[in-house]
């Protein structure tokens, strides 16, 4: 089966441009994370879905930054404008919904994103 | 809230000798716990969870953990490590109510692992 598939592995852009990144979940999956990972912070949440709803938002950074996922196949990260703190790894996560409770998360691989 | 502690930011241990990452955790209960690996350039992967029953918990690529609510504690360890274990470890401590599937992570330990 395939993983948590994120789109684009590398972002390199410029200060002010809006960045999109992308994310897969693994079929079947009820919840969606997003995470980002710096070294200063380590892994922090930032939103995560259950059912294509935000549960949890209050990890976002500020308004610059918003996700969306308009169906359970398909989430979205941007960030509008972008700094160069932005700059880190960001990644999703995917976990079933089978009892209560948390259940593993599976990770992609990440977008690593670079804001000059 | 949740939280958890990794107290050795890097370990180093010799390639074939016994492993043990600390991790302890704040929760006002009896918590959900997991370990991750994760190798440069990649995402995390789930190496064991604990959730209830047997505090001793075995794991992939020979990896195992025990839980200690006295400790309030969920140590990682392995009895001979390999050079392919080399790698960022992070303990995670989520909560066993629904609603509330936050994963809280530790700041990591960096394993090096010397010939």
């Amino acid at each position: 089966d395939a993983g948590v598939i994120q789109s684009p592995r590398h972002e390199v852009t410029e200060m002010g441009q809006e960045v999109t990144l992308r994310c897969k979940p693994i079929s079947g999956h009820d919840y969606l994370f997003w995470y980002r990972q710096t070294m200063m912070r380590g892994l922090e949440l930032l939103i995560y879905f259950n059912n294509n709803v935000p549960i949890d938002d209050s990890g976002m950074p500020e308004d610059r930054f918003s996700a969306k996922m308009p169906n359970a196949s398909f989430s979205t990260l941007k960030i509008q404008p972008s700094e160069p703190r932005d700059s880190a790894v960001y990644f999703c996560a995917s976990s079933p919904a089978v009892g209560q409770g948390n259940q593993p998360q599976h990770f992609g691989d990440g977008t690593r994103l670079s804001i000059l | 809230a949740q939280s958890v502690t990794q107290p050795d930011i890097h370990i180093t241990v010799s390639e074939g000798a016994s492993l043990e990452l600390r991790c302890n955790y704040s929760y006002g209960a009896t918590p959900y716990l997991f370990w991750y690996v994760q190798s440069p350039g990649q995402g995390l992967q789930l190496l064991l969870k604990y959730f209830s029953g047997d505090t001793l918990v075995q794991g992939i690529k020979g990896f195992e953990a025990e839980f200690k609510r006295s400790q309030s504690s969920f140590n990682l360890r392995k009895p001979s490590v390999h050079w392919s274990d080399a790698a960022e470890y992070f303990c995670a401590v989520g909560s066993p109510n629904f609603g509330n599937e936050k994963l809280t992570f530790g700041t990591g330990t960096r394993l090096t692992i010397i010939p």
